[in-house]
């Protein structure tokens, strides 16, 4: 079974709108942590945000915020306000277990912001 | 600044011919990652480091090696035994804490002639 599932391969939204880009994973690990990656056409991964199996409250970052749904094994990336420069393609990842853990990633999801 | 550099940016192999991909960090991190991306797919860890002098697998090193004699430094190597080495190599570094995210460079685009 995929641990990290991205089921949407291309999403289109209308600049200023807001945008939810799914994952949900799969781990028996009471620890873990999730992490979104924007990857511009140029290549480089680029961190957005980050979420904790023990965080209490979702985490925000700017126009970035994280829907964290811990029963249903769901960490949503939400984007409020798209800009065209957010065209990139998105990455969910996870690591289990705590120390130096490796990053298990999506197959992430192409995001078009159209003007 | 500090980051990750990795060269070169472009690498073309030739049937046969073993290649070496260098990845340098000056974030003073302990750990150190190499991924491999293929067209429209997400990354897959080639092999890791979490101290110097030791290295293990990730899910796909056959054809690969590595070696990590300095904190900085973390060459990859793709042997001629990688039948399909054509692909993006991204490498990454981190710090000690599980929560801090790992740190990537520019990558390397490797082609077969």
């Amino acid at each position: 079974a995929q641990k990290i599932t991205q089921t949407q391969p291309g999403m289109f939204v209308q600049e200023k709108e807001a945008v939810t880009l799914d994952c949900t994973y799969d781990t028996s690990d009471p620890s873990y942590g999730l992490f979104w990656y924007k990857q511009p056409s140029s290549g480089e991964m680029i961190f957005l945000i980050y979420q904790g199996s023990y965080d209490q409250q979702n985490a925000t970052e700017g126009r970035y915020s994280l829907n964290f749904q811990k029963a249903r094994k769901s960490a949503n990336l939400v984007i409020s306000a798209s800009q065209l420069g957010d065209s990139a393609m998105y990455f969910c990842a996870m690591r289990e277990g705590e120390g130096y853990s490796t990053l298990t990633f999506g197959k992430g999801t192409m995001l078009l912001v159209s003007p | 600044d500090g980051g990750i550099t990795q060269s070169p940016k472009y690498l073309f192999r030739k049937e046969g011919q073993n290649v070496t991909l260098s990845c340098e960090q000056n974030l003073n991190h302990d750990a150190m990652y190499w991924y491999r991306q293929d067209p429209g797919q997400g990354l897959r860890l080639i092999y890791y480091s979490q101290i110097v002098n030791d290295f293990q697998k990730g899910d796909i090193a056959e054809g690969y090696s590595v070696s990590r004699e300095k904190k900085e430094s973390f060459p990859l190597t793709v042997t001629s035994a990688q039948k399909n080495p054509t692909a993006f190599y991204l490498c990454a570094s981190s710090k000690r804490n599980s929560n801090q995210p790992q740190h990537f460079g520019d990558g390397t685009r490797l082609s077969i002639l």
